[in-house]
């Protein structure tokens, strides 16, 4: 069965701490995996697409990275407006071209 | 404001009553998304449609749930004799017809059933 894992569950960060958010995945195949950010009692927000193993991608204070089973989702030096749930998703490459497959998320807290 | 838009934002109804959802995607994208999402938990897939045809539905759609999207333009999600368990975030997304292209997500509607 195609599943997506993320860890931790919550995680709070000093304003400036580094840190990485993980989410496990078991697909049949991988068409891309996705990252969101989601804000309270909003939609989930693009982050970034991934492909292949060993493709990267950079946004500001984020970084994500993809293997063969799992993909980080790095945060350097975060600051308070980083605080939002993280979400992961994949689209196995054998089952509907609908549907995206979540993660449960990473809720980030990021204190001044 | 060109992104995915959804009305209502908020909607409370008694149980038993029936509920209708609309969402307008991003003008260029002929996919389009229903997902529904509880509190802790991450978005779960409902149906999808390519222009007008709805390609797949999820075993989560019950017979109570349908979904339009006529002219394959804005889409409905009408949820009929509402029970409380219907109570979630029901999120629209649209996206171009690539295989492993982003979807794009709205402010979802938030459903209450009292």
């Amino acid at each position: 069965e195609d599943q997506v894992t993320q860890s931790p569950e919550a995680l709070r960060l000093q304003e400036g701490e580094s840190s990485s958010l993980n989410c496990s995945y078991t697909v049949s195949g991988l068409r891309g995996l996705f990252w969101y950010r989601q804000d309270p009692g909003k939609g989930p927000e693009f982050l970034f697409t991934l492909y292949s193993a060993g493709e990267e991608k950079e946004k500001e204070r984020l970084k994500a990275t993809l293997t063969k089973k799992e993909s980080f989702l790095h945060i350097t030096a975060p600051k308070p407006e980083d605080s939002a749930t993280y979400l992961c998703a994949v689209q196995p490459a054998g089952g509907s071209q609908g549907n995206l497959i979540f993660g449960k998320g990473t809720k980030l807290s990021v204190k001044p | 404001d060109t992104g995915v838009s959804q009305n209502p934002r908020h909607k409370i109804t008694k149980r038993g009553q029936n509920v209708t959802f609309r969402c307008d995607p991003i003008s260029e994208h002929n996919r389009l998304y229903w997902y529904r999402q509880t509190l802790g938990q991450g978005p779960e897939f409902l149906t999808y449609f390519q222009n007008e045809a709805q390609l797949e539905k999820s075993r989560l759609l019950s017979d109570r749930f349908s979904a339009e999207r006529p002219k394959g333009s804005f889409s409905t999600l009408e949820i009929q004799r509402t029970e409380q368990g219907d109570s979630a975030m029901y999120l629209c997304a649209s996206s171009l017809p690539r295989q492993g292209i982003e979807a794009f997500f709205g402010q979802g509607t938030r459903l209450t059933v009292v």
